[in-house]
């Protein structure tokens, strides 16, 4: 079965700065591999995803991501932070039976 | 993607009663799942909701605890049986449209039993 590490429990970056968010997985083929955002009492929210082709994602509110299959990873980054990018962020992969397996998740404190 | 909504957004509810939770998506859906995310946890997988037959759960979840209908390809509904305080959590509804394995979120249920 598949697995997701997000080795990070929370980070704390200042406004403007970059952020990158680590995520291994365990999978014994290419996973489809997904980042969810969920703010504050709301719901997740798709920021990306890869299925295959280009190993670097773009996604929604500025973030990217790379695939990475030597080291099992797909690492979250933002080059520059807004107050507003404070959440908990959850790394996902799937497996091909339509079920996702979350990582712990990784909350973000942004510091003026 | 698919717009999804959820109600109730909250409920406070006490111990040994239940509480149905709606998921309605506004467009035709293959797959539907109801998720629990208990206090600062990840989400866990409860079961996948079939249109037409009976629910799939994953291991520690069953159908006596949590029945699960799905009438149609944009509803279903997720029951909290006989609840306790253990159960307080946020109940998420997610679709897959069948572009890979995206899933889509609704923005959850607030439950706590007291």
């Amino acid at each position: 079965a598949q697995s997701v590490t997000q080795p990070d429990i929370h980070i704390t970056v200042s406004e403007g700065a970059s952020l990158e968010l680590r995520c291994n997985y365990s999978y014994g083929a290419t996973p489809y591999l997904f980042w969810y955002v969920q703010s504050p009492g709301q719901g997740l929210q798709l920021l990306l995803k890869y299925f295959s082709g280009d190993t670097l994602v773009q996604g929604i509110k500025g973030f990217e991501a790379e695939f990475k299959r030597s080291q099992s990873s797909f690492n979250l980054r933002k080059p520059s932070v807004h107050w507003s990018d404070a959440a908990e962020y959850f790394c996902a992969v799937g497996a091909g039976d339509y079920k996702l397996s979350f990582g712990a998740g990784t909350t973000v404190t942004v510091r003026a | 993607s698919a717009v999804i909504s959820q109600k109730p957004s909250r409920d406070i509810c006490q111990r040994g009663t239940s509480l149905t939770i709606q998921c309605q998506v506004d467009s035709q859906v293959t797959m539907m799942f109801w998720y629990r995310q208990q206090p600062g946890q990840s989400l866990t997988l409860i079961a996948t909701a079939n249109q037409g037959s009976e629910a799939t759960y994953e291991s520690g979840f069953v159908i006596d605890k949590f029945p699960i209908s799905r009438p149609n390809l944009t509803f279903s509904t997720l029951t909290v049986s006989n609840m306790s305080p253990e159960d307080s959590s946020i109940y998420l509804c997610s679709v897959s449209t069948g572009q890979g394995e995206t899933q889509y979120f609704g923005p959850g249920t607030r439950l706590l039993v007291l």
